[in-house]
């Protein structure tokens, strides 16, 4: 048990289908993220929630939307995918944003077809 | 993040031995540091962390090392066993959250 759980663990969707994954952390934090993992590349930073407000979009295509109903929740909310999105989708909290550590859950590995 | 020149994509390791896994950071101005291990189907795992005021932290069987004269930075782990077999990454932030990971180095134990 990581604090954060992520579901799905696995997602497989067509490029025209619409998804959402989820997050919820049970650690106190007040800061999520959405970061992208792909095979031999360093962590992607997708987007950043402090108190629910949303601080960070990293150039994120509109086709990946993030919702955060409450600190304990985030959701990242799929449409018209393309096969490169494939990869491993991570959330993560922390208590704040300056130079906390991050407590990642187990990821959620999207196959786009 | 971590540059070629000191990078080792790979380390193999005796189990009993002593493993050390080396990160160089590119921001000479990044003031904290962070170790993640990463076991295969689960997400990156907090092991240490290190303040850019401190050269050396120590944790349970870890070690981290930093040297800010030539922006490097290791992880020691002592008595390396099975279950530490996984990909670690370093990570460095300046004095806000969007912390810049390595690519990893996957440690491999041998029994």
């Amino acid at each position: 048990e990581t604090g954060v759980t992520q579901t799905p663990r696995h997602l497989v969707m067509g490029m025209t289908n619409k998804k959402s994954l989820k997050c919820e952390q049970h650690l106190g934090h007040n800061a999520m993220y959405w970061y992208k993992q792909s095979a031999k590349k360093p962590l992607e930073l997708m987007f950043v929630y402090n108190f629910k407000e949303q601080t960070e979009n990293n150039s994120v295509p509109s086709r990946f939307s993030p919702e955060c109903p409450n600190s304990s929740h985030l959701f990242l909310h799929l449409h018209t995918l393309q096969p490169e999105d494939s990869a491993l989708y991570l959330c993560a909290s922390s208590l704040g944003t300056l130079n906390s550590p991050l407590h990642f859950g187990n990821g959620t590995r999207l196959t786009v077809t | 993040g971590e540059s070629v020149g000191l990078h080792l994509p790979t380390l193999s390791v005796q189990e009993g031995d002593n493993s050390i896994i080396n990160c160089a950071y590119s921001n000479s101005a990044s003031d904290y540091f962070i170790w993640y291990k990463q076991e295969s189907g689960k997400g990156p795992q907090f092991i240490i962390d290190i303040r850019s005021n401190m050269d050396k932290r120590q944790g349970q069987r870890v070690t981290v090392l930093l040297n800010k004269t030539v922006k490097h930075l290791s992880l020691q782990i002592a008595a390396t066993q099975p279950g530490d077999s996984a990909v670690y990454f370093c990570a460095e932030g300046f004095n806000d959250y969007k912390l810049s990971f390595g690519a990893g180095t996957t440690v491999t134990v041998r029994a």
